[in-house]
């Protein structure tokens, strides 16, 4: 059971450059979050999902694409990288909405240059 | 955006000793969660409160919610090296369609 697991660990962007951040659960959650961490800020919600096939933005969806075409994988798409975008990203997972437990990745570390 | 705010930012004590983390936040919540995070890890959930109740425990964890106050603190009693993390509040607001707002967290140290 290896909970929640990202993909890369870290990765070094070019300006301009796209990447994607996969995201897996095997916990059989219907919800699934993107977090972005930076210092001094705390944890900032991205995108989310309630579910396969759907979802939503977050507090800073701007720059960012998601998708969840498969209930145990969420996508983070950056088409176009900017140096703004450095940061970690965490990916979490829930049964349930409405503030039940989350269980996170190991994050990912992004430094676009 | 509305956060919990933890205060301090750092706290430094020794092995053996208590740790106290508050947490302030700005309107009614539906409950609230404690986190922590371990250098370059991911967070790990502690302890949920919701806004019916007023104290939780858990094994070192003593965590208690005054909804009058708008406020928790997170107790860690004789605390160890192991402890040393970044402790973050989370706070589910009534219209928040279920999203948690996450502080800014508390960066713990514990000397051996």
């Amino acid at each position: 059971n290896a909970g929640v697991t990202q993909t890369p660990k870290f990765r070094v962007l070019k300006t301009g450059q796209s990447m994607t951040l996969l995201c897996a659960q095997d916990m059989n959650h219907e919800y699934m979050y993107w977090y972005r961490q930076d210092p001094g800020m705390g944890l900032r919600l991205i995108h989310y999902s309630v579910g396969e096939g759907t979802t939503a933005k977050g507090e800073v969806p701007d720059g960012y694409n998601v998708s969840r075409l498969k209930k145990q994988n969420f996508l983070l798409g950056l088409e176009s990288a900017a140096p703004s975008q450095t940061s970690v990203y965490f990916c979490a997972s829930a049964s349930g909405g409405a503030g039940e437990t989350q269980y996170f990745g190991p994050g990912t570390r992004l430094l676009v240059l | 955006s509305q956060q919990g705010e933890e205060d301090p930012q750092a706290l430094s004590i020794q092995e053996g000793e208590n740790a106290t983390m508050n947490c302030s936040y700005k309107t009614s919540i539906n409950n609230l969660q404690w986190y922590r995070q371990n250098s370059g890890r991911g967070l790990v959930h502690l302890i949920l409160i919701r806004s019916n109740e007023r104290e939780k425990h858990s094994g070192r964890l003593r965590v208690t919610l005054d909804t009058s106050k708008k406020s928790s603190s997170l107790l860690i009693t004789a605390s160890r090296a192991a402890d040393t993390a970044s402790y973050f509040c989370a706070t589910l607001y009534g219209g928040s369609q279920g999203n948690l707002i996450f502080g800014k967290g508390t960066k713990l140290s514990v000397k051996p």
